[in-house]
C-alpha cells in the first residue's frame, strides 16, 4: 500500500552516463514533484507537473527532463551524469485544493557518480 | 526569494522532556507550513500543514504554530521519546506559488533513554 514509490533506491554509474528514475503514487493525487538533496542534506525543488503539465522548472541544467506519462508517474531524466549530479532524489505528490497542499514523499534515490 | 532557517541545527534531550524546535522565514508572504521528520536514510514523513487561514495544528505529542507576523513556527513535542529522534525540517510555501516548498536544513534531535 506504498503511497509514493521511486525506483531505483540506489543508482551507481559512471560520469557521462544517461540515466532514468522512476517515480509512482496512488493517492489519487494531480502534482508530482521532484527535490533533491545534496551532501550537505539540503533540499531543493527541480521540478513540479500538475496534470501532466509542466508548472516548476527551477534553475536546474537541461540535462534533467522530467517526464509524466500520465497523472501517478513522474519520471526523471539525466543526462550525461556529472560527479556534482551525486545526490538523494526525491518525488512527492500533492492534490492542491486551495491552500492545502500537503506533499508526500518517496523514499529516496541515492545516486552516485564515479 | 524566501528563506527558511532551523535553529537550532541539532539538539540532544533526555527522554520524556518536553522540547521546542524553531523555524523562521524571511518572507512573511508564507501561504502555508509543513513540518516533516527524516530518518536516516529514508525518505520524509509528512508531520502536520498549517493552512494559510490557521495558527496551529497538534498530532497526538506534536503541536505546531505559525506566527506570520514575525515570520516564525515552532514545532513542540511533549514528552519526548528516543523514537523521536530523527531530523526535522520545516518548509514553507509562498502565496502565488504554494506548490513550491522552500525547506530549512532542519534540526537534528537525538533523545537519550
Amino acid at each position: 500500500d506504498t503511497a509514493v514509490s521511486q525506483t531505483p533506491k540506489y543508482l551507481v554509474t559512471q560520469m557521462g552516463n544517461d540515466k532514468s528514475i522512476k517515480c509512482e503514487q496512488n493517492l489519487g493525487h494531480d502534482t508530482m514533484y521532484w527535490y533533491k538533496q545534496d551532501s550537505k542534506k539540503f533540499l531543493k525543488i527541480m521540478f513540479s507537473y500538475n496534470n501532466k503539465e509542466l508548472i516548476i522548472n527551477e534553475t536546474v541544467p537541461n540535462r534533467f527532463s522530467p517526464k509524466s506519462p500520465d497523472k501517478a508517474h513522474l519520471n526523471l531524466h539525466i543526462n550525461s551524469l556529472e560527479l556534482g549530479d551525486s545526490a538523494v532524489y526525491f518525488c512527492a505528490s500533492s492534490q492542491l485544493r486551495g491552500s492545502y497542499n500537503e506533499q508526500f514523499f518517496g523514499p529516496g534515490t541515492r545516486l552516485t557518480v564515479l | 526569494k524566501q528563506e527558511v532557517t532551523q535553529i537550532p541545527a541539532a539538539l540532544s534531550v533526555p527522554e520524556g522532556e518536553n522540547l521546542v524546535l524553531n523555524c523562521s522565514f524571511t518572507d512573511s508572504a508564507i501561504y502555508n507550513l509543513q513540518w516533516f521528520r527524516q530518518d536516516p536514510g529514508k525518505g520524509l514523513t509528512s508531520l502536520l500543514l498549517i493552512q494559510s487561514s490557521q495558527r496551529e495544528q497538534t498530532s497526538g505529542r506534536l503541536n505546531a504554530s505559525l506566527d506570520k507576523s514575525s515570520g516564525r513556527s515552532t514545532l513542540y513535542i511533549a514528552a519526548s521519546q528516543p523514537g523521536d529522534s530523527a531530523t526535522y525540517l520545516c518548509a514553507g510555501a509562498a502565496q502565488g506559488g504554494s506548490e513550491k516548498l522552500v525547506f530549512g536544513k532542519g534540526t537534528k534531535l537525538t533523545v537519550n533513554p
